[in-house]
């Protein structure tokens, strides 16, 4: 069965500052997608970025970059430059060749003016 | 430009009743997938159809849920004689291709949040 971990239920950021939000996650596939969502208060899910498993770069997009380190099984979201609208929950997905998303539990993030 | 559309945004039923979600899928998707959200928890799979077709309801409860989407009109999540347990967030999400390879995410519309009084 596919798991995919979030540790961390809640974590704060000084306006400017980077952080970054773990996600691990357990599979014998080797093809695989791993997605980070943001979810703010109002409760639409938005696609921030996507890696795949073959992919052979860290996946980059603005501000969100993924460090994913594939022999740990750990694909974290690295937010550069914290805005106080990145104060949201963010979630980390996973997907094989199956038909659906496998979600962490979230992380909230705070963004600290 | 319209992306996933789920109505209604809000839904409020009193126990025993019926709930009808709806969702209509981005231009171009003909896959449609449903998630629940419980409070406090990430969003669960629930079902993957495509047009006339289910294709995995391996997430769905075996009673009172089903859900469809027929050759013309939007997708339908249906829950009969509903219960307070039913009480959560469920999203919609669509996608080009299908299943969840490649890097197509799924588009996820704005959700439908169902009270049970």
């Amino acid at each position: 069965a596919q798991k995919i971990t979030q540790t961390q239920p809640g974590m704060f950021v000084q306006e400017k500052e980077a952080v970054t939000l773990d996600c691990t996650y357990d599979t014998s596939d080797p093809s695989y997608g791993l997605f980070w969502y943001k979810q703010p208060s109002s409760g639409e899910m938005i696609f921030l970025i996507y890696q795949g498993s073959y992919d052979q770069q860290n996946a980059t997009e603005g501000r969100y970059s993924l460090n994913f380190q594939k022999a740990r099984k750990s694909a974290n979201l690295v937010i550069s430059a914290s805005q106080l609208g990145d104060s949201a929950m963010y979630f980390c997905a996973f997907s094989n060749t199956g038909n659906q998303f496998y979600f962490g539990t979230g992380t909230s993030l705070t963004v600290i003016p | 430009n319209a992306g996933v559309m789920q109505n209604p945004r809000h839904l409020v039923r009193r126990r025993g009743q019926e709930a009808r979600l709806r969702c209509s899928p981005m231009k171009g998707h003909s896959h449609v997938y449903w998630y629940r959200q419980l409070p406090e928890e990430g969003l669960k799979f629930m079902v993957y159809l495509q047009k006339e077709n289910i294709i995995d309801e391996s997430g769905m409860p075996k009673e009172r849920f089903s859900a469809e989407f027929p050759k013309e009109g939007p997708s339908i999540l249906r829950i009969q004689q509903v219960v307070r347990g039913d009480s959560a967030a469920y999203f919609c999400a669509s996608s080009p291709l299908p299943g969840t390879m490649s890097n197509q995410p799924q588009h996820f519309g704005d959700g439908t949040r169902l009270s049970i009084l």
